[in-house]
């Protein structure tokens, strides 16, 4: 069965570093999105894309965080000069419209970054 | 906007019981998806079941089903013959119907399955 997968599964940076994280999304969606989970916290929406555009961004989502799909497989989620509150766990996800016109997100591993 | 609220913090079950995890919603939207995700200790997000708001017959998956009353907007997940593997974090969700709909979700239950 097809699944998203990020890469890397736990990434650990100093403050004020940059950090790329990288997904796969399911071959044939074209709906993407990243969502963060900082620890016993709930999920928060960061970002969605589609066709090379952002369609959606939340108040999190500021000028420190870049999203971008460089080749026809991956999805990246990058971030300037981390912040010691950008410790988290990122969740990339994907969608197909092709099954209605809103369809399932379906989650990768998740990231778990770490910024000392 | 949308919230979804999910009150109860955690809960127990024996195993082979049956559990409900509540979770309640505000929207002005008409249409809509509700889906609840299980979220184990490897704290990957996995679909559990997905609602469509237009449809009145609940959504059922193997051991899963829910009681979808969209009137009051609740959105409950009921857990039958309870086992182990159930135990994890679960999280109620909500998407407007629209291509490219961001998921706004609740705060989580931990659900905790004794032997």
């Amino acid at each position: 069965e097809p699944e998203v997968t990020q890469t890397p599964s736990h990434q650990v940076t100093q403050m004020g570093q940059e950090v790329i994280l990288r997904c796969v999304p399911i071959s044939n969606h074209l709906y993407f999105y990243w969502y963060r989970q900082i620890l016993g916290q709930k999920v928060e929406f960061l970002v969605s894309f589609y066709n090379n555009e952002i369609s959606e961004k939340s108040e999190i989502f500021d000028d420190q965080f870049s999203v971008e799909r460089p080749d026809g497989s991956n999805f990246t989620l990058k971030i300037r000069s981390t912040k010691l509150e950008d410790s988290a766990m990122y969740f990339c996800a994907s969608s197909d419209p092709g099954q209605g016109v809103t369809d399932t997100q379906y989650f990768g591993p998740g990231t778990r970054l770490t910024v000392l | 906007a949308q919230t979804v609220t999910q009150s109860q913090p955690e809960m127990s079950v024996q195993e082979a019981e049956t559990v409900t995890l509540s979770c309640t919603y505000d929207t002005s939207e008409n249409n809509y998806y509700l889906f609840w995700y299980k979220q184990p200790p490897s704290r990957q997000m996995i679909l559990v079941i997905r609602q469509e708001a237009y449809k009145q017959q609940n959504a059922t998956e193997n051991r899963f089903s829910v009681n979808f009353q969209k009137a009051a907007k609740s959105f409950s997940l009921k857990i039958s013959d309870s086992q182990l593997g159930d135990t994890a974090m679960y999280f109620c969700a909500f998407v407007r119907t629209g291509a490219n709909s961001k998921l706004t979700f609740g705060k989580g239950i931990t659900l905790s399955v004794r032997p």
